[in-house]
């Protein structure tokens, strides 16, 4: 079984809609992240969490929030989905060696 | 703030030659350094990295090494294969979260 899974993998919606994307991780790891991924930009930090009490916004949170129901969830909301948050998006944690173990990523499309 | 430049892709190569990609960084301090692959259809996953100067990281025939005086860490394998096509993302982290800030990625075409 995948370490760290997100759902769905794929989704699309249409402009104002509230989506949630999901993220749970099995490796025991305190640390986790959520980036997207534009083509030609790399990857963009949304949020990242050292636990379920610290929530801290990345560079990009405008129109995103989060939630880290426990250690081993982190989900990202976009509370009204607009067209230019169409990207991929990946969930991460992270060992104390700084390693980052990613998800398979979730391609969402706004309409 | 931080900052990691790649060199522009994409990068098309015949099979079993040398590959160079170009990174160089700006940061306040001291970093580490990773370099990432994404292969077609799935996440990131660490190649190699390195802690501190002149360390070098090393993987499946990769190489970097972490220059100080350039702030640079350049990847390369002397003989790519097909299976190394991918798109390549060298990264640092230098706070306690172990945030990365990445670059912009370059894509790699390896054709037999």
């Amino acid at each position: 079984d995948a370490d760290v899974t997100q759902t769905p993998r794929n989704r699309i919606t249409k402009t104002g809609k509230r989506i949630m994307l999901e993220c749970s991780q099995t490796k025991g790891h305190d640390r986790m992240y959520w980036y997207r991924q534009d083509p030609g930009l790399g990857l963009q930090l949304i949020y990242y969490s050292f636990d379920v009490k610290d929530i801290n916004k990345g560079e990009i949170s405008d129109g995103y929030s989060v939630s880290r129901q426990a250690q081993a969830k982190f989900s990202l909301s976009l509370e009204s989905a607009i067209p230019n948050q169409t990207a991929l998006y990946f969930c991460a944690t992270s060992d104390l060696m700084d390693q980052q173990f990613f998800g398979p990523g979730t391609r969402l499309t706004v309409l | 703030g931080d900052s990691v430049t790649q060199m522009e892709g994409p990068v098309t190569l015949s099979e079993e030659a040398f590959l160079t990609i170009n990174c160089t960084y700006t940061a306040t301090g001291y970093p580490s350094l990773f370099w990432y692959v994404q292969y077609p259809g799935e996440g990131l996953q660490l190649l190699l990295k390195a802690t501190k100067a002149d360390d070098k990281g090393s993987n499946k025939g990769f190489e970097a090494t972490y220059r100080k005086e350039t702030t640079s860490f350049h990847l390369e394998k002397g003989s790519v294969q097909v299976s190394d096509s991918a798109v390549y993302f060298c990264a640092l982290s230098e706070d306690s979260y172990g945030k990365l800030t990445f670059g912009q990625g370059t894509i790699l075409t390896v054709h037999p």
